[in-house]
């Protein structure tokens, strides 16, 4: 099946700094990626929506300059959190689709901002 | 946009007993409807979904139900295990790779 490799895992970063997350199809071409955000007992929010070579697409109230897509090629998205702040820390999850099995989701990564 | 809710958030049943979640959707324009299981911590795993073209679809102990008409689609799980606990989210898409929109979650809990 279709496989998408998220790294890191986890993250514990300092207040103002940069994260940067990535996402990988391993064996198919990601022609579009998602971007999710959950938080502790919550529901999947879709931040952004990528294409290879094109800008993201955010959804109302995510802030782009803060929260940058790069969807340079078909086997890799990433996402840099910018300038993070506590109230970033959230799992950040990617999902892929580009093949026969719909949506592909990455691993995930827990962010913790201190 | 499309707008997904999903009830109930939290559903406790004993071991053996049935477990159903509801969910409706807003847009007619969606078309495909996939279930998740997410444990903590993981990312969700789909284990079953269904198209506008068809009213049911079952996978062993899963079924899922699809009413376009009314907009509303249902997760029935059978013969509950203590394994089958975990956080199960709803969603709904146009297809054709377009975006996601998950209903708020269920927290389901099989007792022994």
């Amino acid at each position: 099946g279709a496989v998408v490799s998220q790294h890191p895992s986890w993250v514990i970063c300092k207040s103002g700094t940069s994260v940067k997350i990535e996402c990988r199809s391993l064996d198919f071409q990601a022609t579009t990626m998602f971007w999710y955000r959950q938080f502790p007992k919550q529901s999947l929010m879709l931040m952004a929506t990528s294409n290879e070579g094109s800008k993201a697409t955010y959804e109302q109230g995510v802030e782009k300059d803060k929260f940058l897509i790069n969807h340079a090629s078909l086997t890799l998205s990433t996402l840099t959190v910018t300038s993070a702040h506590p109230e970033d820390s959230s799992f950040y999850i990617c999902s892929a689709t580009g093949t026969e099995y719909g949506y592909t989701f990455g691993s995930g990564t827990r962010l913790t901002v201190v | 946009g499309e707008n997904v809710e999903q009830h109930p958030s939290t559903l406790s049943v004993q071991e053996g007993d049935s477990a159903v979640i509801k969910c409706t959707y807003s847009d007619s324009a969606s078309n495909y409807f996939p279930w998740y299981k997410q444990e903590l911590g993981k990312r969700p795993q789909l284990i079953i979904d269904i198209r506008s073209n068809v009213g049911e679809k079952k996978d062993q102990r899963i079924a899922v139900t699809l009413n376009k008409t009314a907009k509303h689609f249902s997760l029935h799980i059978t013969e509950t295990q203590p394994e089958d606990s975990a956080v199960y989210f709803c969603a709904a898409s146009t297809g054709g790779g377009n975006k996601l929109t998950f209903g708020t979650g269920t927290q389901l809990k099989v007792e022994l």
